[in-house]
């Protein structure tokens, strides 16, 4: 079935750092991958829609230069949380859709820690 | 616009009683809905979908989940929970899954 990877499961990193996130779908190709926000005890919040060659299209409230997107394949994408401080910190979760409207898959999650 | 409202924040139950999770929706258009199950510090794993046809929908470990239309509503329910049912659960709508605020189901022994 459709799997997503999600590189790294945890990072931590000093205030200030730039920190890169991968999702990778390693079995279908995925024109258009979400990236989601998910704080303690919280649901998920859509950050922003990925799509293959394109821009990113973000949601309302989220910081374009502070939170970079790339989809440069069918295959990856990659979110760049750029000076991070610690109210970055938080359990950030990639999904990749595949062939039909249904095909949500996530990934395993990344939990950031900014010190 | 639409939105997805879980009326329960968190349910306890006995292990092996049944269990009911609540899920309202609102949406102007058709809806596709699912309900995610996510274990701590994990991903978001698919119990099931409706996106047409039957309203009683099977999914995976046991769960189920009826699509009531005059209702707007997608309950999930589980006749007979365990111990590792544990987790938080959280109902979804397309198209850009916009998520519920998830409950969070524990079993007690």
């Amino acid at each position: 079935g459709a799997v997503v990877s999600q590189h790294p499961s945890w990072v931590i990193c000093k205030s200030g750092t730039s920190v890169k996130i991968e999702c990778r779908s390693l079995d279908f190709q995925a024109t258009t991958m979400f990236w989601y926000r998910q704080f303690p005890k919280q649901s998920l919040m859509l950050m922003a829609t990925s799509n293959e060659g394109s821009k990113a299209t973000y949601e309302q409230g989220v910081e374009k230069d502070k939170f970079l997107i790339n989809h440069a394949s069918l295959t990856l994408s990659t979110l760049t949380v750029t000076s991070a401080h610690p109210e970055d910190s938080s359990f950030y979760i990639c999904s990749a859709r595949s062939v039909g409207f249904d095909g949500y898959t996530f990934g395993s999650g990344t939990r950031l820690t900014v010190v | 616009a639409q939105s997805v409202t879980q009326l329960d924040s968190q349910v306890p139950v006995f292990e092996e009683a049944p269990v009911e999770l609540r899920c309202n929706y609102s949406s102007s258009v058709s809806v596709y809905l699912f309900w995610y199950v996510q274990y701590p510090n994990q991903g978001l794993q698919l119990l099931l979908k409706y996106l047409s046809g039957s309203t009683l929908v099977k999914g995976i470990n046991g769960f189920e989940a009826e699509f009531n239309k005059s209702q707007t509503s997608f309950h999930l329910r589980k006749p007979s929970v365990h111990i590792s049912d544990t987790a938080e659960y959280f109902c979804a709508v397309r198209r850009k899954l916009t998520f519920g605020q998830g409950t969070i189901l524990t079993v007690h022994p």
